[in-house]
């Protein structure tokens, strides 16, 4: 069984302030995804990493995979209010579309 | 292009009653999978379905099961229902073939069971 732990499960910061978030496993992933929840809604895809070390940025999101393709990592760079949400990584392996989730961040960015 | 959509959005059933939902992927999506998010569990896959077919099944009882239309739409059924069962239920849809598995996820279905 592929489990993903993610870490921390929760994080107050004030605007401004730099982050990280951190999706640990002892298992290999053909892929791993980013997702961002807002309450209420479902996941929103925000970024795919496939290759081992690829780094990836979409504004002052910053995400990484591990070389081994087993861990990864969210940066998120002067945070501000409107990041505020539940943050999920989840890893795909090779048979289908199954996706193991990790148990999520929840950012609280304070003006 | 529209995105996923899940009917209905809210649901409250009595133990021992059976539900279903259904789920719309974006056009040209064959792939739809089902996922249940509570507080304690997270989120759990339930099962996926391509071209009408399960191809992948997650841990989780017989009285989940689903099925897939050849318009690709999907429903789930849950049977004999559970005060366990109450959850958020995620359905995902993708493009088959898509390289890193991206996933869409529609809105969800609130489900209390009382």
């Amino acid at each position: 069984t592929q489990l993903l732990e993610q870490s921390p499960q929760f994080l107050s910061i004030q605007e401004g302030e730099n982050l990280t978030v951190y999706c640990n496993s002892s298992s290999v992933f053909s892929s791993l995804q980013w997702y961002r929840q807002e309450p209420g809604e479902g996941p929103v895809l925000l970024v795919t990493v496939v290759t081992g070390g690829e780094v990836k940025k979409l504004k002052r999101l910053t995400f990484q995979f591990g070389d081994a393709r087993k861990d990864s990592s969210l940066h998120i760079t002067a945070a501000q209010p409107g990041d505020t949400g539940l943050y999920l990584c989840a890893g795909a392996g090779n048979a289908g579309n199954m996706l193991t989730f990790g148990g999520g961040t929840r950012l609280m960015v304070k003006p | 292009k529209a995105g996923v959509t899940q009917t209905p959005r809210y649901l409250i059933k009595t133990r021992g009653q059976q539900v279903t939902l259904s789920c719309s992927p974006i056009s040209g999506h064959r792939s739809v999978s089902w996922y249940q998010q509570t507080p304690g569990q997270g989120l759990q896959f339930l099962f996926e379905y391509f071209s009408e077919t399960q191809r992948n099944k997650g841990n989780f009882p017989g009285r989940f099961s689903g099925r897939q239309f050849s318009n690709s739409r999907s429903e789930m059924n849950v049977s004999t229902l559970e005060l366990g069962d109450s959850a958020l239920y995620l359905c995902a849809s993708s493009l088959a073939g898509t390289r890193g598995n991206e996933q869409y996820f529609g809105p969800g279905t609130r489900l209390t069971v009382t």
